[in-house]
Protein backbone atom coordinates (compact mmCIF):
# COMPACT_ATOMS: atom_id res chain seq x y z
CA UNK A 1 0.00 0.00 0.00
CA UNK A 2 1.40 3.01 -1.30
CA UNK A 3 1.76 6.09 1.69
CA UNK A 4 2.67 9.52 1.31
CA UNK A 5 3.49 11.42 4.69
CA UNK A 6 4.27 15.32 4.67
CA UNK A 7 5.69 17.55 7.26
CA UNK A 8 6.69 21.10 7.93
CA UNK A 9 6.08 24.38 9.06
CA UNK A 10 2.62 25.41 9.50
CA UNK A 11 2.94 29.55 10.22
CA UNK A 12 5.01 31.67 8.53
CA UNK A 13 5.33 35.44 8.27
CA UNK A 14 5.01 37.38 4.93
CA UNK A 15 8.44 37.33 2.78
CA UNK A 16 9.27 34.30 4.57
CA UNK A 17 10.23 30.36 2.94
CA UNK A 18 7.84 27.99 2.64
CA UNK A 19 9.28 24.44 3.04
CA UNK A 20 7.83 21.08 3.67
CA UNK A 21 8.96 17.36 2.66
CA UNK A 22 7.07 14.28 1.54
CA UNK A 23 8.11 10.90 2.32
CA UNK A 24 6.61 7.94 0.15
CA UNK A 25 6.09 4.55 1.60
CA UNK A 26 5.48 0.97 -0.44
CA UNK A 27 5.24 1.09 -4.36
CA UNK A 28 8.01 2.35 -7.26
CA UNK A 29 9.87 5.65 -6.14
CA UNK A 30 11.30 5.70 -9.78
CA UNK A 31 8.17 5.14 -12.06
CA UNK A 32 6.19 8.27 -10.99
CA UNK A 33 6.37 11.88 -11.16
CA UNK A 34 5.73 13.27 -7.61
CA UNK A 35 3.76 16.67 -7.86
CA UNK A 36 2.75 19.89 -5.23
CA UNK A 37 -1.00 21.21 -5.24
CA UNK A 38 -2.28 23.39 -2.67
CA UNK A 39 -5.99 24.74 -1.67
CA UNK A 40 -6.91 27.78 0.06
CA UNK A 41 -9.34 27.66 2.36
CA UNK A 42 -12.92 26.94 1.16
CA UNK A 43 -11.75 27.22 -2.56
CA UNK A 44 -10.77 24.56 -5.00
CA UNK A 45 -7.27 22.65 -5.89
CA UNK A 46 -4.54 24.21 -7.65
CA UNK A 47 -0.96 22.22 -9.18
CA UNK A 48 1.93 23.63 -8.22
CA UNK A 49 4.57 21.81 -9.41
CA UNK A 50 6.16 17.82 -10.43
CA UNK A 51 9.46 16.21 -10.28
CA UNK A 52 10.42 12.91 -11.50
CA UNK A 53 13.15 10.78 -10.11
CA UNK A 54 15.69 12.17 -12.32
CA UNK A 55 15.16 15.86 -11.14
CA UNK A 56 13.46 16.88 -14.02
CA UNK A 57 10.46 19.18 -13.27
CA UNK A 58 7.25 21.20 -14.03
CA UNK A 59 6.14 24.64 -12.30
CA UNK A 60 2.68 26.32 -12.55
CA UNK A 61 3.95 29.68 -14.47
CA UNK A 62 3.15 32.18 -12.08
CA UNK A 63 4.72 30.43 -9.46
CA UNK A 64 7.94 29.36 -10.92
CA UNK A 65 10.28 31.97 -9.96
CA UNK A 66 9.56 31.35 -6.12
CA UNK A 67 9.08 27.09 -6.21
CA UNK A 68 11.70 24.91 -5.75
CA UNK A 69 10.68 21.06 -5.89
CA UNK A 70 13.70 19.02 -5.00
CA UNK A 71 13.84 15.04 -5.00
CA UNK A 72 16.34 12.61 -2.59
CA UNK A 73 16.26 9.60 -3.92
CA UNK A 74 17.88 7.86 -1.37
CA UNK A 75 15.08 8.60 1.16
CA UNK A 76 12.45 8.39 -1.22
CA UNK A 77 11.41 11.69 -0.91
CA UNK A 78 10.24 15.03 -2.36
CA UNK A 79 10.70 18.65 -0.90
CA UNK A 80 8.74 21.92 -2.05
CA UNK A 81 10.08 25.32 -1.30
CA UNK A 82 8.47 28.57 -1.79
CA UNK A 83 10.02 31.36 -1.10
CA UNK A 84 8.51 34.90 -0.62
CA UNK A 85 5.05 33.95 0.85
CA UNK A 86 2.64 36.72 1.34
CA UNK A 87 -1.41 36.19 2.92
CA UNK A 88 -2.38 34.60 -0.51
CA UNK A 89 -0.14 31.30 -0.30
CA UNK A 90 -2.12 30.54 2.78
CA UNK A 91 -3.67 27.12 1.94
CA UNK A 92 -3.53 23.33 2.57
CA UNK A 93 -0.39 22.15 0.30
CA UNK A 94 -0.89 18.64 -0.76
CA UNK A 95 1.72 16.73 -1.55
CA UNK A 96 0.82 13.49 -4.25
CA UNK A 97 1.82 10.81 -6.80
CA UNK A 98 1.48 11.12 -10.13
CA UNK A 99 1.17 8.63 -13.10
CA UNK A 100 3.32 8.18 -16.23
CA UNK A 101 2.50 7.21 -19.65
CA UNK A 102 -1.23 7.25 -21.29
CA UNK A 103 -2.38 8.66 -17.65
CA UNK A 104 0.27 10.97 -17.19
CA UNK A 105 -1.22 13.95 -14.80
CA UNK A 106 -3.82 11.70 -13.25
CA UNK A 107 -3.03 11.64 -9.17
CA UNK A 108 -3.64 8.33 -7.62
CA UNK A 109 -2.61 9.27 -4.00
CA UNK A 110 -2.15 11.86 -1.75
CA UNK A 111 -0.54 13.21 1.25
CA UNK A 112 -2.52 14.32 4.42
CA UNK A 113 -2.16 18.00 3.55
CA UNK A 114 -0.60 20.17 5.97
CA UNK A 115 -1.96 23.78 6.49
CA UNK A 116 0.26 26.59 6.38
CA UNK A 117 -1.29 30.17 7.08
CA UNK A 118 0.99 32.96 6.26
CA UNK A 119 0.15 36.16 8.89
CA UNK A 120 2.24 38.95 10.19
CA UNK B 1 -4.02 27.70 -19.48
CA UNK B 2 -7.09 25.09 -19.93
CA UNK B 3 -10.02 26.62 -17.54
CA UNK B 4 -12.59 23.93 -15.96
CA UNK B 5 -15.86 24.98 -15.16
CA UNK B 6 -18.29 22.87 -13.14
CA UNK B 7 -21.81 23.16 -12.56
CA UNK B 8 -23.69 23.10 -10.73
CA UNK B 9 -21.55 24.96 -7.41
CA UNK B 10 -24.00 22.99 -5.19
CA UNK B 11 -26.51 20.07 -6.03
CA UNK B 12 -28.76 19.04 -3.23
CA UNK B 13 -29.97 15.44 -3.43
CA UNK B 14 -31.75 12.95 -1.23
CA UNK B 15 -29.94 9.38 -0.59
CA UNK B 16 -31.34 7.07 -3.06
CA UNK B 17 -31.64 9.18 -5.96
CA UNK B 18 -29.57 10.06 -9.04
CA UNK B 19 -26.85 13.04 -9.41
CA UNK B 20 -25.58 14.03 -12.44
CA UNK B 21 -21.90 16.68 -12.44
CA UNK B 22 -21.05 18.26 -14.86
CA UNK B 23 -17.49 19.92 -16.31
CA UNK B 24 -16.67 21.73 -19.14
CA UNK B 25 -13.19 22.58 -20.40
CA UNK B 26 -12.35 25.69 -22.60
CA UNK B 27 -10.58 23.57 -24.97
CA UNK B 28 -10.47 20.02 -25.99
CA UNK B 29 -8.85 17.97 -23.44
CA UNK B 30 -9.72 14.72 -25.66
CA UNK B 31 -10.81 12.38 -22.88
CA UNK B 32 -8.06 13.33 -20.33
CA UNK B 33 -10.31 14.05 -17.42
CA UNK B 34 -10.40 12.53 -14.26
CA UNK B 35 -12.57 12.78 -10.96
CA UNK B 36 -11.91 13.48 -7.34
CA UNK B 37 -14.20 13.30 -4.58
CA UNK B 38 -13.06 15.62 -1.27
CA UNK B 39 -14.62 15.08 2.39
CA UNK B 40 -14.22 17.95 4.78
CA UNK B 41 -10.83 17.79 6.48
CA UNK B 42 -9.49 14.90 3.97
CA UNK B 43 -7.62 15.21 0.54
CA UNK B 44 -8.92 14.22 -2.92
CA UNK B 45 -9.64 10.66 -3.69
CA UNK B 46 -9.28 9.75 -7.40
CA UNK B 47 -12.50 8.48 -8.76
CA UNK B 48 -12.72 8.35 -12.78
CA UNK B 49 -10.20 8.94 -14.88
CA UNK B 50 -10.25 8.80 -18.46
CA UNK B 51 -13.09 10.33 -18.86
CA UNK B 52 -15.35 6.94 -17.61
CA UNK B 53 -12.49 4.40 -16.52
CA UNK B 54 -13.11 4.09 -12.56
CA UNK B 55 -10.17 3.60 -10.28
CA UNK B 56 -9.35 0.74 -8.01
CA UNK B 57 -12.47 0.17 -5.42
CA UNK B 58 -14.79 2.80 -6.25
CA UNK B 59 -18.28 1.58 -6.35
CA UNK B 60 -19.76 0.66 -9.62
CA UNK B 61 -22.79 3.26 -8.60
CA UNK B 62 -20.14 6.19 -9.92
CA UNK B 63 -19.83 6.15 -14.12
CA UNK B 64 -17.98 9.04 -16.19
CA UNK B 65 -18.98 10.07 -19.57
CA UNK B 66 -17.88 12.69 -22.54
CA UNK B 67 -15.30 13.61 -24.40
CA UNK B 68 -13.82 16.68 -26.26
CA UNK B 69 -15.33 19.57 -24.18
CA UNK B 70 -18.38 18.18 -22.01
CA UNK B 71 -18.13 15.74 -19.48
CA UNK B 72 -20.57 14.06 -16.98
CA UNK B 73 -20.18 12.58 -13.58
CA UNK B 74 -22.96 10.70 -12.56
CA UNK B 75 -23.98 9.13 -9.55
CA UNK B 76 -26.53 6.33 -9.90
CA UNK B 77 -28.20 5.98 -6.36
CA UNK B 78 -26.42 8.49 -3.67
CA UNK B 79 -25.39 6.79 -0.44
CA UNK B 80 -24.48 9.18 2.87
CA UNK B 81 -20.64 8.60 2.29
CA UNK B 82 -20.95 10.41 -1.11
CA UNK B 83 -22.10 13.64 -0.10
CA UNK B 84 -19.19 15.44 -0.67
CA UNK B 85 -17.01 18.14 -3.08
CA UNK B 86 -16.27 16.40 -6.50
CA UNK B 87 -13.96 17.93 -8.62
CA UNK B 88 -12.77 17.25 -12.27
CA UNK B 89 -9.25 17.89 -13.80
CA UNK B 90 -7.50 18.03 -16.90
CA UNK B 91 -4.49 16.30 -17.53
CA UNK B 92 -4.54 16.94 -21.60
CA UNK B 93 -2.12 20.28 -20.93
CA UNK B 94 0.15 21.71 -18.49
CA UNK B 95 -0.28 23.31 -16.50
CA UNK B 96 -2.64 20.71 -14.45
CA UNK B 97 -5.72 22.66 -14.05
CA UNK B 98 -9.30 21.80 -12.16
CA UNK B 99 -12.38 22.13 -11.79
CA UNK B 100 -13.74 24.67 -8.99
CA UNK B 101 -16.10 21.77 -7.48
CA UNK B 102 -19.34 20.55 -6.88
CA UNK B 103 -20.67 20.16 -3.24
CA UNK B 104 -23.03 17.59 -3.34
CA UNK B 105 -25.62 17.90 -0.37
CA UNK B 106 -27.99 16.18 1.56
CA UNK B 107 -31.43 17.56 0.53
Amino acid sequence: QVQLQQWGTGLLKPSETLSLTCAVYGGSFSGYFWSWFRQPPGKGLEWIGEIDHSGGTNHRPPLKSRVTISVDTSKNQFSLQLTSVTAADTAVYYCARGEVGATRGVVDYWGQGTLVTVSS
Amino acid sequence: EIVMTQSPATLSVSPGERATLSCRASQSINSKLAWYQQKPGQAPRLLIYGASIRATGVPARFSGSGSGTEFTLSISSLQSEDFAVYYCQQYNNWPLTFGGGTKVEIK
